[in-house]
């Protein structure tokens, strides 16, 4: 199973927004509504930030917002703050036997 | 709340196994609200799902890996693991083990183990 695809880098001024893409295939982001992210600091474990395409787990800031159009899932943060840059990691369920993929990684810098 | 914490050696030999434990607390492993799962990270490198077990003992691997893996479950302990044999350097990265009480996704993280692969 192939990653997903993420851009590298994304960056942002404080105050500002920045979207990630995820772009997979119709076997697995376009075709479930079953994609999350994840924010990663440096020497530390994921943390989910969305669920379900558009879902945020309890505690998370509602600047953290997805969504999906066809193939490609989009992670929107508003508002940069400094303690959201970070590595940011989406994943999609992919279909038979309950397969699990991740993307590619996009790191998130606040200017 | 439910907490997960990883355990096993930090140094393995190529061509043996590595073998890790997640222990959980906060909750019971064999909750039907519950499914398990690890995931592991390579140096600099990007996630990669490696298998999830449910509740029911069914058992899903990365096809990539599936030739080389097995979790399973020992609930009178309340821990899950994972067995990784015949491993290579490539095999060297850290090792979360995660839980998941939302749909289909980890929201529940140990704070991983680095396990190496060296001779």
């Amino acid at each position: 199973q192939s990653a997903l695809t993420q851009p590298p880098s994304a960056s942002g001024s404080p105050g500002q927004s920045v979207t990630i893409s995820c772009t997979g295939t119709s076997s697995d982001v376009g075709g479930y509504n079953y994609v999350s992210w994840y924010q990663q600091h440096p020497g530390k474990a994921p943390k989910l930030m969305i669920y379900e395409v558009s879902k945020r787990p309890s505690g998370v800031p509602d600047r953290f917002s997805g969504s999906k159009s066809g193939n490609t899932a989009s992670l929107t943060v508003s508002g940069l703050q400094a303690e959201d840059e970070a590595d940011y990691y989406c994943s999609s369920y992919a279909g038979s036997n309950n397969r699990r993929v991740f993307g590619t990684g996009t790191k998130v810098t606040v200017l | 709340q439910l907490q997960l914490q990883e355990s096993g050696p930090g140094l393995v030999k190529p061509s043996e196994t590595l073998s890790l434990t997640c222990t959980v607390s906060g909750g019971s492993i064999s909750s039907s609200s519950y499914y398990w799962g690890w995931i592991r990270q390579p140096p600099g490198k990007g996630l990669e799902w490696i298998g999830s077990i449910y509740y029911s003992g069914s058992t899903y691997y990365n096809p990539s890996l599936k030739s080389r893996v097995t979790i399973s479950v020992d609930t009178s302990k309340n821990q899950f693991s994972l067995k990784l044999s015949s491993v290579t350097a490539a095999d060297t990265a850290v090792y979360y083990c995660a839980g998941s009480t939302v749909p289909w996704a980890f929201d529940i993280w140990g704070q991983g183990t680095m396990v190496t692969v060296s001779s």
